[in-house]
């Protein structure tokens, strides 16, 4: 049962801007939107959260449309460090508000 | 600040043996979680902590698997018997609060990678 979906992958240049959209149809209406990212060999640890319009902080910003089904992640000006997994993170009302990480996205950062 | 504390970092057992895991929460932390995380995939939620007790553990097998954290601190999962498809790492982490609907943080530690011969 599909929780969340994000691109499996993504290729990128340092000093590029990145948007890594993600798809959450069930979101339940007092759920909030997180994103992690993950190295190798780590726990996640927290980027960003918000719960509708934007939020923007000094790592990320963070875009939901009003109908809250999906959200983006945008990472200003990217570099080789930002090469990582990052999770999309929100409850689902139909699994009874469980926490699910989404598959997550690879981003791949080149020189 | 101390982050969340696990311990073993590494563990190999043979298929029916048992194993525990330990995890110390960020100080003053409410909520505890444990993951499993398969390679290639993303965390998945075993159960939930809030203080001593639980809030969901819909999805831990309990045939095999069990976890307490008896004095809303230190917590411990345990597998008993383990099987082949146990093999994975074990993320513990924290939040200060942490209802179902999330809205707080999750402090993770570093993970429990178990593989099961």
């Amino acid at each position: 049962l599909a929780k969340t979906t994000q691109p499996i992958s993504m290729d990128s240049y340092e000093g590029q801007e990145v948007n890594i959209t993600c798809s959450h149809n069930n979101i339940a209406t007092n759920d909030y939107i997180t994103w992690y990212q993950q190295f190798p060999s780590q726990g996640p640890r927290f980027i960003i959260q918000g719960y509708k319009t934007k939020v923007t902080n000094e790592v990320a910003s963070l875009f939901i449309p009003a109908d809250r089904k999906s959200s983006t992640l945008s990472l200003p000006r990217v570099s080789l460090s930002d090469t990582a997994v990052y999770y999309c993170l929100v409850g689902e009302r139909n699994a009874g508000n469980m926490l699910t990480f989404g598959g997550g996205t690879r981003l791949m950062v080149k020189p | 600040e101390a982050g969340v504390a696990q311990s073993p970092r590494y563990k190999i057992i043979e298929k029916r043996q048992s194993v525990a895991f330990w995890c110390n929460p960020i100080s003053g932390h409410a909520t505890l979680y444990w993951y499993q995380q398969i390679l290639g995939q993303g965390p998945k939620l075993l159960i939930q902590f809030q203080n001593n007790g639980v809030v969901d553990d819909s999805q831990l097998p309990k045939d095999r698997f069990s976890a307490e954290r008896l004095k809303g601190v230190d917590s411990t999962l345990k597998i008993q018997p383990a099987k082949l498809e146990d093999s994975a790492v074990y993320l513990c982490a924290s939040s200060i609060m942490g209802g179902l609907a999330g809205g707080y943080e999750q402090y993770f530690g570093p993970g429990t990678r178990l593989t099961v011969t």
